[in-house]
């Protein structure tokens, strides 16, 4: 199975700082990464997926990257809302695994 | 909107069984390949399984852990999906999401809390 490491584990910013997430695949997964977003007693929201396409209602500030095994997550100036937890989903090979998350906490 | 209502959850024992119902709307169903994925309390996220839609074989891949114990199944005329579980482990306590999707989750359930515990 693939395992994908997250990195860091926490985050801690303030609001208007950017903020640049890493998921490392232990194989490629080609272009096959999503990445959500899950606030505090909500549930997970898709951001991306195919690596690079937005998912619908997704704001500008969000941005990411990445093929193989290295993609990055990117907000460009961090929003009080933002602040949340960040996963990263490949579905490049069976079983589809999640990475173990990055928290993006007020610094 | 796509609405996905999940039910079923609640306290079992180990070795016992449940079945979680999700109600969907909102999206062409039959069309659809539907998944389950799970968090247990306080972790991340894990892919439990999914079922391809009828035209594409209506097929399904679970898992190792709950492979032979939990099965996914559709009824595409009520617009529902289900997961059977079978001999519960305590590991397998978790909220249950059903969400849309067999690769990667587009909308999701508010899921159903599943406690197995004696």
């Amino acid at each position: 199975e693939i395992v994908l490491t997250q990195s860091p584990g926490t985050l801690s910013l303030s609001p208007g700082e950017r903020a640049t997430l890493s998921c490392r695949a232990s194989q490629s997964v080609s272009s096959y990464l999503a990445w959500y977003q899950q606030k505090p007693g909500q549930t997970p929201r898709l951001l991306f997926y195919d690596a690079s396409s937005r998912a619908t209602g997704i704001p500008a500030r969000f941005g990411c990257s990445g093929s193989g095994t290295d993609f990055t997550l990117t907000i460009t100036r961090l929003e009080p809302e933002d602040f949340a937890v960040y996963y990263c989903q490949q579905y490049g090979s069976s079983p589809w695994t999640f990475g173990q998350g990055t928290k993006v906490e007020i610094k | 909107e796509v609405q996905l209502v999940e039910s079923g959850g609640g306290l079992v024992k180990p070795g016992g069984s449940l079945r979680l119902s999700c109600a969907v709307s909102g999206i062409t169903f039959n069309n659809a390949w539907m998944s389950w994925v799970r968090q247990a309390p306080g972790k991340g996220l894990e892919w439990v399984g999914h079922i391809k839609s009828e035209a594409d074989g209506g097929t399904t891949d679970y898992i190792t852990p709950v492979k032979g114990r939990f099965a996914v199944s559709r009824d595409d005329s009520k617009k529902m999906l289900y997961l059977q579980m079978n001999s519960l482990k305590t590991e397998d306590t978790a909220v249950y999401y059903c969400v849309t999707g067999g690769h990667y989750f587009g909308s999701w359930g508010q899921g159903t809390l599943v406690t197995v515990s004696s």
